[in-house]
């Protein structure tokens, strides 16, 4: 069965340091592979997705980043953090022909200080 | 641009109960894909039950159903015989199959005992 893990689950930053987060997923190949954030009390908004290795596609413009260095991993970056970056990132799949059902994964709560 | 429109910040239900969350979406595509997704305090984005376009027979999910009129663009979800552990908050997402979900705001579903 296909697995995503997300790490770290909680995540401190002062204002101006780097970021990464990471998603891998397990048990399928050429996955699609999507990023997003959730601000407090707000629905989630797409960040990025990916369609295959260094494939990116950006949904919004901002302070992040997004890498695909290999088939079932996704990275999200940033050079240096604002506070406007805190929030609740997930990570989420969906097999390669299709966009849904895209399957979440546990999260990372990111506070920015 | 797409929406999709959650009106209910909150609702509650007796146990056992009944209870409806309500959702619209505005699309100009005759095509697409519709899904509930439960967020419970763990922030795990659980799938509960989807609906293509398409399909004119409502979705069902065990105690989960939804009431979908394409006509009027709503999508709204029915849970049955509440349980405690369906305490979480909703989200009615859209998705036209360009891998761009669009989440509504959500629903907080206070369960009482």
């Amino acid at each position: 069965s296909q697995t995503i893990h997300q790490w770290p689950a909680t995540l401190v930053q002062p204002v101006g340091s780097p970021l990464s987060l990471e998603c891998t997923v397990e048990g399928t190949s050429n996955p699609n592979l999507y990023w997003y954030r959730q601000a407090a009390g707000r629905g989630l908004q797409l960040l990025f997705y990916s369609v295959g290795i260094g494939q990116i596609s950006s949904e919004v413009p901002q302070n992040l980043s997004a890498s695909r260095p290999q088939d079932r991993q996704f990275i999200l970056s940033s050079k240096k953090l604002l506070l406007s970056d805190s929030g609740f990132y997930l990570c989420a799949w969906s097999v390669t022909t299709w966009s849904w059902p895209q399957h979440f994964g546990d999260g990372t709560r990111l506070s920015i200080l | 641009a797409q929406t999709v429109t959650q009106s209910q910040p909150e609702m509650s239900v007796q146990e056992a109960e009944t209870v409806t969350l309500s959702c619209t979406y505005d699309t100009s595509e005759s095509d697409y894909y519709l899904f509930w997704y439960k967020q419970p305090p763990s922030r795990q984005m659980i799938l509960v039950i989807r609906q293509e376009a398409y399909k004119q027979q409502n979705a069902t999910e065990n105690r989960f159903s939804v009431n979908f009129q394409k006509a009027a663009k709503s999508f709204s979800l029915k849970i049955s015989d509440s349980q405690l552990g369906d305490a979480a908050m909703y989200f009615c997402a859209y998705d036209s199959g360009t891998y761009k979900y669009i989440f509504g705001t959500g629903t907080r579903l206070k369960v009482l005992a």
